[in-house]
């Protein structure tokens, strides 16, 4: 069964320095992977995905994640982080087969920028 | 454009009630999903919609319904209410059901069961 795992559930980084939230999957077959964003008492925002090619995939808002099929992992990056990044990040993996849109979320990772 | 509309914003039930979700894709999207979010977890999947037909169904009680009308829109209908129900809705939808394009989502629904 296809699976995603954010082993942080919080991660704080100061405002100007680089952050990672990490993400690994298991699936069979090809992984579509994407990162989503949550405000509070909002609604999911697409970040980025990957489907194919390029291992560094380049998002909204800066952000960008890089795909490391050997790890398994897909760690959502940004060179330099801002106060208002912080929100709840969640890793997604679209459900195999191609039948369904079905995505399979992380339990997220809490991001707190810190000014 | 508009992106994904959902209605109603907030809503209290109690248990045993029954209650009608509404969702409006972005104009164009003919794929609608529904996801239940309860707090400190992750979106569950619960439907897919495509062309009016079901094209996935999670892991939910048959309690659990939904349909899709001609314009794309969607309804999700729960039944028999349960505290456990308590959860933000959210409705994505999407351009096709078969290439891997993104999914958009709406503010969701939040329900309350008491």
């Amino acid at each position: 069964a296809q699976s995603v795992a954010q082993p942080e559930d919080q991660v704080n980084v100061a405002e100007g320095n680089p952050l990672t939230v990490k993400c690994t999957y298991s699936v069979s077959g090809n992984p579509y992977l994407f990162w989503y964003v949550q405000y509070p008492n909002r609604g999911l925002q697409f970040l980025l995905k990957y489907i194919t090619g390029d291992n560094l995939v380049k998002g909204s808002y800066g952000f960008e994640a890089e795909f490391n099929k050997s790890q398994t992992s897909f760690h959502l990056k940004k060179p330099s982080a801002l106060v208002s990044d912080s929100a709840l990040y969640f890793c997604a993996v679209r459900d195999g087969g191609g039948a369904t849109n079905k995505l399979i979320f992380g339990t997220g990772t809490l991001l707190a920028v810190q000014p | 454009d508009a992106g994904v509309t959902q209605s109603p914003t907030h809503l209290i039930k109690t248990r045993g009630q029954q209650v009608t979700l509404r969702c409006s894709p972005i104009s164009g999207h003919k794929s609608v999903s529904w996801y239940q979010q309860v707090l400190g977890q992750g979106p569950q999947f619960i439907f897919q919609y495509y062309e009016k037909e079901e094209r996935g169904r999670g892991n939910f009680p048959d309690r659990f319904s939904a349909r899709q009308f001609p314009n794309y829109s969607s309804e999700l209908n729960v039944n028999a209410l349960l505290l456990g129900d308590s959860a933000l809705y959210l409705c994505a939808s999407s351009l096709w059901d078969r290439d891997v394009s993104e999914q958009f989502f709406g503010p969701g629904t939040r329900l309350t069961v008491l």
